[in-house]
């Protein structure tokens, strides 16, 4: 079993629809982190959570550490967004989940 | 914002070769760690680097791999003899610890080795 599980796997959606993506775990951890990988390869942090919800422009991510459980959200979702999310759980060293690539067509 | 280097960004050489991946951290980060992504499957972790030393490897890092911190700045992470499935992207991070009881991490832009 995957200690680190992502849905959906690959989202399709249009200009400005409101995007959601799940990362369950199930190992213990000392915080959550959404990236994000575009075509080139190269990744981003978007999101470091131990709790709660952050914010940072139209991303939203929130964690519900006793369900084991986070989320992140796009408002107004646009086709610069399209790239792979991945959810990563540090428990001493990072473990990933598989990636959801999502594309936003216009 | 600080970011962390990696050379080269792309290389391609035969198998059996010796290749060294480099990577330059953030300056006063600790911890240090090679990732790597076989084409269209998740990351996966290879070996994490503290205080001089390895602090935990995967099976993925066998022999034919090594990591040193030659010179205090640069992290190097070195495959002996490449085989096919050596092929992928190698990512670099580093990772401070903090006041706080989590690290905050940052991320290379990768290597992408070929390996033919």
């Amino acid at each position: 079993k995957n200690e680190v599980e992502q849905s959906p796997q690959n989202l399709t959606a249009q200009e400005g629809e409101f995007i959601t993506i799940n990362c369950s775990y199930s190992v213990g951890i000392s915080a959550l982190h959404w990236l994000q990988q575009h075509p080139g390869g190269g990744i981003v942090s978007l999101f470091m959570l131990s709790s709660g919800k952050k914010k940072h422009g139209r991303l939203i991510a929130t964690i519900n550490i006793q369900e084991k459980h986070s989320s992140l959200h796009i408002t107004a979702s646009h086709p610069r967004d399209s790239a792979v999310y991945i959810c990563a759980v540090d428990n001493y060293q990072l473990i990933w989940g598989a990636g959801t690539k999502l594309i936003i067509k216009p | 914002e600080p970011e962390v280097t990696q050379t080269p960004s792309h290389q391609v050489t035969q198998m059996g070769q010796e290749v060294i991946l480099r990577c330059v951290p953030i300056s006063n980060h600790l911890y240090f760690y090679w990732y790597r992504q076989i084409l269209g499957q998740k990351v996966e972790f290879l070996v994490s680097f503290y205080n001089n030393e390895i602090s935990e490897k995967s099976e993925i890092f066998d022999d034919q791999f090594s990591v040193e911190r030659p010179d205090g700045s640069n992290f190097t992470l070195k495959i002996r003899s490449t085989k096919l499935e050596d092929s992928a992207m190698y990512f670099c991070a580093s990772s401070t610890p903090s006041g706080s009881w989590y690290r905050k991490w940052f991320f290379g832009p990768g290597t992408r080795l070929t390996v033919l």
